[in-house]
């Protein structure tokens, strides 16, 4: 597509539901981010996708919070037993090129997460 | 470690005026790049201008420009004719495959 395209575009969620949040970047993007930012704050890493393999999940908090990106295109990012800290802006980003630091990336509109 | 400051948690200007955003990081490298983000209410980043390190022309794109001191390891960005649509979070923001953010500048432009 055009953009990078993020949905939900908003989801809330009970407090201990999972959930599932969608990034679908520029066809042929080799390299993909999450970014978990909170209100007033800056994005903050979560994980790389070079292609389909994780190479960085540095930036998970926990282990309730799981991403793949099975055929080097689409990813998803799981939470599972949503809590109240989760509640954020969720931002994916994807770059033509891996290794690159010159061009920046192009990042979708993201998904507000709202834990309940 | 890279960090990067942003010490205006808010700014404002005058429609057609002109404003400056400070931003200061820490590095060891010699070779690296530097963009500015600006994130409007869509939430969606968007690129508004990069520096090479090497560089040692200030990058400029339209009414953006930056003063990159990098003996200083400073990296502001001025707006000049300030528009209604310049109103946003604006972003610092130092690449390491992974991108390394401030906590951002909200501008607001008043007409």
């Amino acid at each position: 597509g055009a953009g990078v395209s993020q949905s939900p575009r908003y989801k809330v969620a009970k407090r201990g539901q999972d959930v599932a949040l969608r990034c679908d970047p520029i066809s042929g993007h080799v390299s993909l981010f999450w970014y978990q930012q909170a209100l007033g704050q800056g994005p903050e890493f979560l994980t790389y996708f070079q292609n389909e393999a994780q190479l960085d999940k540095s930036g998970l908090p926990s282990d309730r919070f799981f991403a793949e990106r099975p055929e080097g295109s689409v990813s998803t990012l799981k939470i599972q037993r949503t809590q109240q800290e989760d509640s954020a802006v969720y931002l994916c980003a994807s770059s033509l090129v891996a290794g690159t630091l010159a061009y920046g990336y192009t990042f979708g509109s993201g998904t507000r997460l709202t834990v309940v | 470690a890279q960090t990067v400051t942003q010490s205006q948690p808010e700014m404002s200007v005058q429609e057609a005026e002109t404003v400056t955003l400070s931003c200061t990081y820490d590095t060891s490298e010699s070779d690296y790049y530097l963009f500015w983000y600006k994130q409007p209410p869509s939430r969606q980043m968007i690129l508004v201008i990069r520096q090479e390190a090497y560089k040692q022309q200030n990058a400029t794109e339209n009414r953006f420009s930056v003063n990159f001191q990098k003996a200083a390891k400073s990296f502001s960005l001025k707006i000049s004719d300030s528009q209604l649509g310049d109103a946003a979070m604006y972003f610092c923001a130092y690449p390491r495959r992974k991108l390394i953010w401030g906590l951002g500048t909200s501008l607001a432009v008043n007409p």
